[in-house]
């Protein structure tokens, strides 16, 4: 069965520092998402991406992130410069397009911020 | 902004009983509710929905409530069983894709 993949499943990282997170979507889908869940706390929409462009952001998507489909596969999330309250785990998920509204997650990023 | 919220944020059952997991949502405008499921290390995996022109829908031992009245969704488990053992999230949508999740319910299954 398809699946979303992540890479890496976890992330170290200095404060301050650039991060690229990456997700490879299941291949024939068409709208894809990140979200991130902070430790024992709920999931929480960071950005919808279709046609090449972010469809939808939420607040906790400032400047300081970015997302790319750089190739017909990848899909990845990067944030310029990492803070101790991006440390979470950061999910990607892919949908197949209008009219389905599965979305399936990947395993997700751990992203540990010191 | 929309708000999903979930009475119970524990959920204790034996292994064979019928499990309910309750949520409340706030924004009458949502039109799609998801039930997920979140296994340790995990990400959310898809286990049912409802549109909300519908007031039940049934799955392999899982069955979904929505009343619209009181803004509340549902998540029955029928016989359940250790490997049902996650935390168990509600999401609405509402127009656009994304999807806002409520608090989880974390449900145990004793063997």
């Amino acid at each position: 069965e398809p699946e979303v993949t992540q890479t890496p499943s976890h992330q170290v990282t200095q404060m301050g520092q650039e991060v690229i997170l990456r997700c490879v979507p299941i291949s024939n889908h068409l709208y894809f998402y990140w979200y991130r869940q902070i430790l024992g706390q709920k999931v929480e929409f960071l950005v919808s991406f279709y046609n090449n462009e972010i469809s939808e952001k939420s607040e906790i998507f400032d400047d300081q992130f970015s997302v790319e489909r750089p190739d017909g596969s990848n899909f990845t999330l990067k944030i310029r410069s990492t803070k101790l309250e991006d440390s979470a785990m950061y999910f990607c998920a892919s949908q197949m397009g209008a009219g389905t509204y599965e979305q399936y997650f990947g395993p997700g990023t751990r992203l540990t911020v010191t | 902004g929309e708000s999903v919220g979930l009475h119970l944020p524990t959920l204790s059952v034996q292994e064979g009983d019928n499990s309910i997991i309750n949520c409340a949502y706030s924004n009458s405008a949502s039109d799609y509710f998801i039930w997920y499921k979140q296994e340790s290390g995990k990400g959310p995996q898809f286990i049912i929905d409802i549109r909300s022109n519908m007031d039940k829908r049934q799955g392999q031992r899982v069955t979904v409530l929505l009343n619209k009245t009181v803004k509340h969704l549902s998540l029955q488990i029928a016989a359940t069983q250790p490997g049902d053992s996650a935390v168990y999230f509600c999401a609405e949508q509402t127009g656009a894709n994304n999807l806002f999740f409520g608090t989880g319910t974390r449900l145990t299954v004793i063997p």
